[in-house]
């Protein structure tokens, strides 16, 4: 089993739709959690950075963590085309040594938002 | 554009040539970190710097020699290789290895 769990999808959604994206988890250790969206031929781009469980809003995106259950969320409302990308997840513990920095991440799902 | 520039954006070599990749930002972080990502799938890490020091290497076979001469920059020295490291390389940064990573556009390497 893999210790971070991602559906590649492809996910595909009317413009305007709400999107919703999730990464389940097996290690307890976890403690910040990343998203990342990944355009074609580019490098992956930062989108939403948590810590603690609950939401957190920027825009149109909200992450949401549920450490309890060991599930994360990526919300995206009144998606566009332009949101058209691979969406990964990705977390880290808190270990030093050779842990620290150390990112783990989710296979990746592609999002396709037709007009 | 992101504010970690990596050069060249492609790369074509044989198995037997020695090149190198660079990576260069000027945000003043002091971790720095090579990633390979393969089609499909996500980054994997090959090295992490902290403050100019190895911190991390994950078992990369030494065909692939890091070096970072200075906080603003990070090379991957490249030599005799094989055609299974066709792949997209990828350099991030962050304030310390405990803080967000931010990647650059990565080169895309092709072994002839």
């Amino acid at each position: 089993q893999k210790e971070v769990e991602q559906d590649p999808g492809p996910l595909s959604v009317p413009e305007g739709a709400i999107v919703s994206l999730n990464c389940t988890y097996s290690n307890s250790a976890f403690q910040y959690f990343m998203w990342y969206r990944q355009y074609s031929r580019k490098g992956p781009e930062l989108l939403m950075y948590t810590y603690s469980s609950g939401n957190k809003e920027d825009g149109r995106f909200t992450a949401q963590v549920d450490k309890s259950s060991k599930y994360i969320s990526l919300f995206i409302r009144d998606s566009q085309p332009s949101d058209s990308a691979t969406y990964l997840c990705a977390m880290r513990t808190n270990a030093g040594g050779t842990s620290y920095g150390k990112l783990t991440f989710g296979q990746g799902t592609i999002l396709t938002v037709h007009p | 554009d992101t504010e970690v520039t990596q050069t060249p954006k492609h790369l074509v070599m044989g198995m037997t040539n020695k090149k190198s990749l660079k990576c260069e930002q000027h945000m003043g972080h002091r971790a720095m970190y090579w990633y390979k990502q393969k089609a499909k799938k996500p980054p994997e890490l090959m090295f992490v710097y902290s403050y100019e020091k190895l911190s991390i290497n994950e078992s990369v076979p030494s065909r692939f020699s890091p070096e970072c001469p200075n906080s603003s920059l990070l090379n991957l020295h490249l030599h005799a290789l094989q055609p299974e490291d066709s792949a997209l390389y990828l350099c991030a940064s962050s304030r310390w290895v405990d803080q967000p990573q931010h990647f650059g556009d990565g080169t895309r390497l092709s072994i002839l």
